[in-house]
């Protein structure tokens, strides 16, 4: 079955480290996206890419920094200029432009 | 540039109907609505695109007025399955970027 899969499900972070989260689609999507979710708030757009090689700062990029080199990955990561990285991160995929989001399980992500 | 979504909360028996509304002060091109039950990644439901255009579910209906930027998602004949946190995306000016801004969301509970 296609879809996003997103590891791990859950992360500790030490201070002063950087911490990576993954995130693997096999839908074939041009674009993916990684959002941010803080408990009884919206999503918040981290980064954005709709081509390979290329992406685009969200809302709230700083601290965040991402790659895009094959189509089908789309890593996030979280180094430690984020000083309050705890939160729930959620990636997704389209076809790009006005289509439907695809979402994967998340990671939750929480400070040591 | 945060759309607002009314209610925030809203409990509902079974067979009852709801209207979640979405405003924005700033123009939109498309509004996109997801509905996230507790702890899992959100789950598309709907795009409304300015002129009309609707891709989406068959059993939740919307509404877009582009004159007073806000969208209105219609729940008929409440499930229990309906429960969960609905939230609207808006994409603003000409679009058809997929970047998304959402709402703060609104919680749904559905009693048998």
């Amino acid at each position: 079955d296609g879809g996003i899969t997103q590891s791990p499900k859950y992360l500790f972070r030490k201070e002063g480290q950087n911490v990576t989260l993954s995130c693997e689609q096999n839908l074939n999507h041009d674009a993916m996206y990684w959002y941010r979710q803080d408990p009884g708030q919206g999503l918040r757009l981290i980064y954005y890419s709709q081509i390979v090689n290329d992406f685009q700062k969200g809302d709230i990029a700083e601290g965040y920094s991402v790659s895009r080199e094959k189509k089908e990955s789309f890593p996030l990561t979280v180094t430690s200029a984020q000083k309050n990285p705890t939160a729930f991160y959620l990636c997704a995929s389209s076809r790009g432009g006005i289509q439907p989001q695809h979402f994967g399980d998340g990671t939750r992500l929480s400070i040591l | 540039q945060q759309p607002v979504q009314s209610p925030q909360a809203v409990i509902l028996r079974e067979g009852e109907d709801a209207v979640i509304n979405c405003s924005s002060s700033k123009a939109l091109y498309s509004v996109h609505w997801y509905r996230q039950k507790h702890g899992e990644a959100p789950v598309f439901l709907m795009i409304l695109l300015k002129g009309g255009e609707q891709k989406g579910h068959e059993k939740i209906s919307a509404s877009f007025n582009e004159k007073k930027q806000q969208s209105s998602l219609y729940l008929t004949a409440s499930q229990l399955s309906y429960s969960g946190t609905y939230f609207c995306g808006t994409e603003l000016g000409s679009g058809n970027t997929g970047k998304l801004i959402f709402g703060q969301g609104t919680t749904l509970q559905v009693k048998p």
